[in-house]
């Protein structure tokens, strides 16, 4: 079946600009995780959605950042006023326990964000 | 804050040759899994622990868990070129996974 999308695969915007990313995530899948990479490093947690509603907002580096779930599905991350700094890749990951508490988080491709 | 780390950063060996990495963490973690990151790729799950002292196998990969769950280690008897990627551990706190470092794995034919 399908697995998690996410749009754009690439952007390349001016500092200053506001970019909006989206992910598709696995149909019927509960949880959403928001995650940015750096070239060569590991992965940051920005945020996490059960359902619609993000209990934990606290990786979220700047309130220049927001992330909104809407219908138990699509998630956008929005950046306003981009900084170089924001260059990375966001990735996206969706999620279901099992039975047996067995969580499996699925990545999508993320999306590469240049800030020049 | 809550961290995660990782060593070796990197690690070359030759094929056959084993491999391990170790995950530390400064708080106890409710769960640990493991992702593995080809270049260029996105991480694909490996696998969960949850118990204390838990023990998996997976083929050649063999991963444990600390007894006070905040250490866990992933070992790879004989690897190959198929192997080659970054291996990040993801440490459970609340609602957030902590990803780990990093260990980078080449392997030279």
């Amino acid at each position: 079946g399908a697995g998690v999308s996410q749009s754009p695969s690439n952007k390349v915007t001016e500092k200053g600009k506001d970019v909006e990313l989206r992910c598709d995530p696995i149909s019927g899948h509960t949880a959403l995780y928001w995650y940015r990479q750096s070239l060569g490093q590991g992965l940051e947690f920005l945020i996490y959605f059960q359902g619609n509603s993000a209990p934990d907002k606290s990786g979220l580096p700047s309130d220049r950042f927001s992330a909104e779930r809407t219908g138990g599905s699509v998630s956008t991350l929005t950046i306003q006023r981009t900084q170089q700094e924001d260059s990375a890749v966001y990735l996206c990951a969706s999620s279901l326990v099992d039975r047996g508490l067995q969580e499996t988080q699925y990545f999508g491709p993320g999306t590469r964000l240049l800030v020049l | 804050g809550q961290q995660v780390m990782q060593i070796p950063q990197y690690q070359h060996v030759q094929e056959g040759e084993d491999f391990t990495t170790y995950c530390n963490s400064s708080t106890t973690l409710s769960n640990i899994q493991w992702y593995k990151q080809r270049p260029g790729g996105h991480p694909v799950f490996l696998i969960q622990l949850v118990k204390s002292g838990e023990v998996k196998k997976q083929k050649r990969l063999t991963f444990q868990f600390g007894e006070a769950k905040k250490n866990s280690s992933l070992h790879i008897t004989a690897t190959q070129t198929t192997d080659v990627g970054t291996y990040f551990c993801a440490g459970r706190r609340t609602y957030k996974y902590i990803f780990g470092t990093g260990t980078r794995l080449k392997v030279l034919a």
